[in-house]
């Protein structure tokens, strides 16, 4: 079973600040999602990269996919109380599981 | 509103009781999943229904029993459960198995409390 490790694991910022987690394998993968859960709910997708290098912007959200496809950054621009929740990656061929995921509280 | 649809949204059960959980979907969608999510934790992986067979058993015990009546409905049957299988259990569904680029539909759960 592949591993996906993702860090960091808590990320308290305050409204307004930029910050990157990262989402990291020793495998590679034909592609990785982002998804993004908040409380009660399940979880909902953001992006799918699926090309080495590949670069997916979503308003003030990047997601990057690594050359090797080994592993998976998403950077947030001017983060807003509304981007709080649990930040998780899947990796495709991974049997869909996920990593252990960034909780990030934004607080205004 | 999700497209996959789970009920009950809570559920409180005895360790001596039966109950089922539901969930649907109508994407036409040939995978379905149940995740179990502690608080706090990611999902974690207990079943994979592919083109209504079962794929994938991550070792769930046997208190634990997924059943797929066809391609757009999925159950899991519990029957003597502990308090320590409380916790919320997530249903999704894909286009197709892994490796297809076929991104999870998750619905939003089914809350199970066990006393």
């Amino acid at each position: 079973t592949q591993l996906l490790e993702q860090s960091p694991q808590f990320l308290s910022i305050q409204e307004g600040e930029n910050l990157t987690v990262y989402c990291n394998s020793s495998s590679v993968f034909s592609s990785l999602q982002w998804y993004r859960q908040e409380p009660g709910e399940g979880p909902v997708l953001l992006v799918t990269v699926v090309t080495g290098g590949e670069v997916k912007k979503l308003k003030r959200l990047t997601f990057q996919f690594g050359d090797a496809r080994k592993d998976s950054s998403l950077h947030i621009t001017a983060a807003q109380p509304g981007d709080t929740g649990l930040y998780l990656c899947a990796g495709e061929d991974n049997d869909m599981r996920f990593g252990a995921g960034t909780r990030l509280t934004v607080k205004p | 509103d999700t497209e996959v649809t789970q009920t009950p949204k809570h559920l409180v059960m005895g360790m001596t009781n039966k109950k089922s959980l539901k969930c649907e979907q109508h994407m036409g969608h040939r995978a379905m999943y149940w995740y179990k999510q502690k608080a706090k934790k990611p999902p974690e992986l207990m079943f994979v229904y592919s083109y209504e067979k079962l794929s994938i058993n991550e070792s769930v015990p046997s208190r634990f029993s997924p059943e797929c009546p066809n391609s757009s409905l999925l159950n899991l049957h519990l029957h003597a459960l502990q308090p320590e299988d409380s916790a919320l259990y997530l249903c999704a569904s894909s286009q197709r198995d892994r490796g297809y680029n076929s991104p999870l539909h998750f619905g939003n759960g089914t809350r199970l409390t066990v006393t």
